[in-house]
């Protein structure tokens, strides 16, 4: 399967610990995008690389949170301290080289519960 | 504030009927991205439309891009319960930024 894997898919944790998520891009997509989905809701934008430099982050991206993308291939989010508000779907998406689409492909997302 | 407002919110028919869902806002988009999503699964892409007017056909779906590229519908005819899910609809390139900027959704439900 060639498209984009998220890791790991379901994720349950105390409220205070650390949590990472990875996600793998479509091979040669340079642009990785990373939103977060709650029940009810279409998904919100938070942070997007291209290639390895992170060139956007929402005003919902709190300290808390950190993504990185070392080698612009794989990417990684991680939450500190977790709080039951970010109980949540994350999701991971990524588009190719022609900065004139915008057609992102999603993964199939890490759905995170904070006890 | 959402900028772009989806409707019907849910939405139940029967099997074999014709609906229509909007996906309206005030903003111009560069690009309007329809998405279906299964229950604990990431999005899904159906289409993309680029060009003010623009319709395009997968199938039993027609997708429409508004003259302006502020708004979107997608009809589906002849409903089968295999399309039943939550459709999104996201505008691409809003303010020149990357990110797409998603409606509430649609969820939809076919009965058989």
């Amino acid at each position: 399967d060639t498209g984009v894997s998220q890791n790991p898919r379901h994720k349950i944790t105390k409220r205070g610990q650390n949590v990472t998520f990875r996600c793998d891009p479509i091979s040669e997509h340079n642009r990785l995008y990373w939103y977060r989905q709650t029940l009810g809701q279409g998904p919100e934008f938070l942070t997007y690389f291209q290639n390895e430099a992170q060139l956007e982050k929402s005003r919902l991206l709190s300290d808390r949170f950190s993504a990185e993308r070392p080698k612009g291939s794989f990417s990684t989010l991680e939450i500190q301290r977790t709080e039951q508000g970010d109980s949540a779907m994350y999701l991971c998406a990524t588009a190719g080289f022609l900065i004139s689409t915008d057609t992102q492909y999603f993964g199939p997302g890490t759905r995170l519960t904070v006890l | 504030t959402q900028l772009l407002e989806q409707s019907p919110q849910f939405l139940s028919i029967q099997e074999g009927e014709n609906l229509t869902v909007y996906c309206n806002s005030s903003s111009v988009f560069s690009s309007l991205q329809w998405y279906r999503q299964e229950p604990g699964e990431g999005p899904v892409l159906l289409v993309t439309v680029v060009t003010g007017g623009e319709v395009k056909k997968l199938k039993r779906l027609t997708f429409q891009f508004g003259d302006a590229r502020k708004d979107s519908s997608l009809h589906i005819t002849a409903a089968q319960p295999g399309d039943t899910g939550l459709y999104l609809c996201a505008g691409g390139r809003i303010q020149g930024a990357q990110k797409l900027v998603f409606g509430q959704g649609t969820r939809l439900t076919i009965n058989p």
